[in-house]
């Protein structure tokens, strides 16, 4: 089962930031959350993923709390082709590393 | 490097017939999985394979879906006979231990 959970939905104007929550609450200390995002018909893609630290690459940003319960994946500049089902998963070390996909937040970007 | 190969694109079958999906992974990833997704949910996972040997299949509905993946490169995913509720995206991804790689999926239909 997913170990985390997502807004079902979201809207974000194009060029803004676009800022999906996730909260994985049972996370252990050696799992890492990775997101993935998916657009229509194709399969899911990686964005980023991180342990402790935040993280930064060429697609997003990802801030994870201290407690590590929770996290934010931000788009720091919003385009209509970033409109996608987001994923926020925990890789799951005791089952073989596997991912363990939620319904994801749909993400809007409005012209 | 190229990505995960998976064909056929689309298939459309009538119940109780049977269908295969290919899965050529990434040069070199030893851990592929196949993945179920239903329209509006999340990928499920059906089984892992490491090199030539299955991980986990538990979640595999063994009375009429088997995977092999021979010679621990590229594998194959078979239903038989299909039901309604088998339409779906099958996804195969590889890893090579850390994120995944996803190919674009086989949309199975049955009628």
């Amino acid at each position: 089962d997913a170990k985390t959970t997502q807004p079902t939905s979201m809207d974000c104007a194009e060029g803004r930031a676009a800022n999906l929550p996730c909260n994985h609450s049972t996370i252990s200390g050696n799992e890492y959350v990775y997101w993935y995002r998916q657009i229509h018909s194709q399969g899911p893609q990686y964005i980023i993923h991180g342990l402790k630290n935040n993280e930064t690459n060429e697609m997003a940003s990802l801030i994870i709390t201290e407690d590590r319960k929770s996290s934010t994946l931000i788009l720091p500049h919003a385009t209509l082709r970033d409109t996608a089902v987001y994923y926020c998963i925990v890789r799951v070390t005791n089952t073989g590393n596997q991912f363990y996909f939620g319904t994801g937040t749909s993400l809007t970007v409005i012209p | 490097e190229a990505g995960v190969a998976q064909s056929p694109r689309y298939k459309i079958i009538e119940k109780r017939q049977s269908v295969a999906f290919w899965c050529n992974p990434i040069s070199g990833h030893a851990t592929l999985y196949w993945y179920q997704q239903i329209l509006g949910q999340g990928p499920k996972l059906l089984i892992q394979f490491q090199n030539n040997g299955v991980v986990d299949d538990s979640q595999l509905p063994k009375d009429r879906f088997s995977a092999e993946r021979l010679k621990g490169v590229d594998s194959t995913l078979k239903i038989q006979p299909a039901k309604l509720e088998d339409s779906a995206v099958y996804l195969c991804a590889s890893t090579a231990g850390g994120g995944y790689t996803f190919g674009s999926g086989t949309r199975l239909t049955v009628v």
